[in-house]
This record gives structure tokens, C-alpha cells and sequence, in this order.
């Protein structure tokens, strides 16, 4: 029944590793989104995707590469890890990009980078 | 000056109190706007979208000020599941939320 599902909760990796975090969402949404919230719990939005077009990439990193199959996913490949790179990584999904409707957020997955 | 400002908190407040938050946002042109409920550890959960005219949904109660630029959040009747951090969203245009810092709510016995 998960609405915004992503995998996994919990990562734990060593610096300079490549790893992926994968979304999907089952709520017929166009747009999808990847948000950051580090340790002072600032949540700051990385990359919006709609029906699989980039339509905001923020100045992220391009260790970060966003990757979207179909609508219903969106995946977060992050190269050459890094210590700031741990955080809790949300994925988020809307309707659209254009009208005002909410975003619905995934339960998050939580990077440590050791 | 940020995006989207909110006091941090912590407001400790005893159950039955009422309680109001603010958020004020520096882009004039901003389209929508939000308030989100975050626990500890969890994802932020859509509380009340925030209308130009002001809407209620049970004990809570968003306004928009468009010249002050600024949102609030009224909660009457606090319980102590209200304990949780509550975030300001303010959509900048092609739903780009811009989020505050989330202002921390304590509900005591």
C-alpha cells in the first residue's frame, strides 16, 4: 500500500564507494523528487523529475546523478562517496510540476558514511 | 537572508494550549504554500496545504498573509501527539518546495 516506497532505509558504506538509493511511487504522479536533510535536519531539494525529464537540478554535486526509467521511478547513484554526504535522502512525488498540489514524501533512506 | 524563516523552538506548551507558529518567505512570487509535520526519524507528512483565505481542518488553522509574506499555524487544544517538528513549505514556482528549518513543538502532561 506504500505510497512513495524507497530502498534501502539504511545505508552504511565506506568513503569513495558508489552506491545507489532507488524510488517508486504507485500514486499515478508525474513528478518526483530527491531531497537531502542533513544533521541540523535542513530539508533542501537536489532534483525534480517529471515523466522522466530533469526539471530541477539544484547545485548538487554531479557525483550525484539522478536516473529516471519510467514516471514511477527515481533512482539516486552517488559516486566517490563522501563524509558530507551522510544525511537521510527523501524521495518525494506530486502530480505534476505545475499546479500547487503537495508533494508525498517517501519514508527516507539514512546514508553513513564511515 | 533565507528563503523561509522559522523560530527553531522549542515552544513547550501543557496540553490544552493553544499554540501559533509562523513562517515568513522572502520571494514574492512564490505560488503555494505548506505545513508538513515531521516526527523524529520519519519523513515529513503533509499537515495543511495553507490558502489564501485562510482554512481550518479540525483544532488547526493556517493563514497566508501575501503583503507581510508570511504563513501561520494555530493549534488549539494541544495534545501531547502534536509533539513533533513542523516544517514550512513554500512552493518558489515548478513545485521547487523551499522548506524552513521546522519549528520544534514540546506538549507536556
Amino acid at each position: 500500500d506504500t505510497a512513495v516506497s524507497q530502498t534501502p532505509k539504511y545505508l552504511v558504506t565506506q568513503m569513495g564507494n558508489d552506491k545507489s538509493i532507488k524510488c517508486e511511487q504507485n500514486l499515478g504522479h508525474d513528478t518526483m523528487y530527491w531531497y537531502k536533510q542533513d544533521s541540523k535536519k535542513f530539508l533542501k531539494i537536489m532534483f525534480s523529475y517529471n515523466n522522466k525529464e530533469l526539471i530541477i537540478n539544484e547545485t548538487v554535486p554531479n557525483r550525484f546523478s539522478p536516473k529516471s526509467p519510467d514516471k514511477a521511478h527515481l533512482n539516486l547513484h552517488i559516486n566517490s562517496l563522501e563524509l558530507g554526504d551522510s544525511a537521510v535522502y527523501f524521495c518525494a512525488s506530486s502530480p505534476d510540476h505545475s499546479s500547487n498540489q503537495p508533494q508525498h514524501f517517501g519514508d527516507g533512506t539514512r546514508l553513513s558514511i564511515l | 537572508r533565507k528563503e523561509v524563516e522559522q523560530d527553531p523552538g522549542p515552544f513547550n506548551v501543557p496540553e490544552g494550549a493553544t499554540v501559533a507558529f509562523n513562517c515568513t518567505y522572502s520571494n514574492s512570487a512564490s505560488q503555494s504554500f505548506f505545513w508538513y509535520r515531521q516526527d523524529c526519524r520519519k519523513e515529513p507528512k503533509l499537515l495543511m496545504s495553507v490558502y489564501s483565505s485562510g482554512n481550518e481542518d479540525g483544532r488547526f488553522t493556517a493563514q497566508l498573509n501575501r503583503a507581510s509574506q508570511y504563513i501561520s499555524l494555530l493549534i488549539r487544544d494541544s495534545k501531547l501527539s502534536d509533539s513533533a517538528t513542523y516544517l514550512c513549505a513554500v512552493n518558489t514556482g515548478f513545485q521547487k518546495l523551499v522548506f524552513g528549518t521546522g519549528t520544534r513543538l514540546l506538549v507536556s502532561p
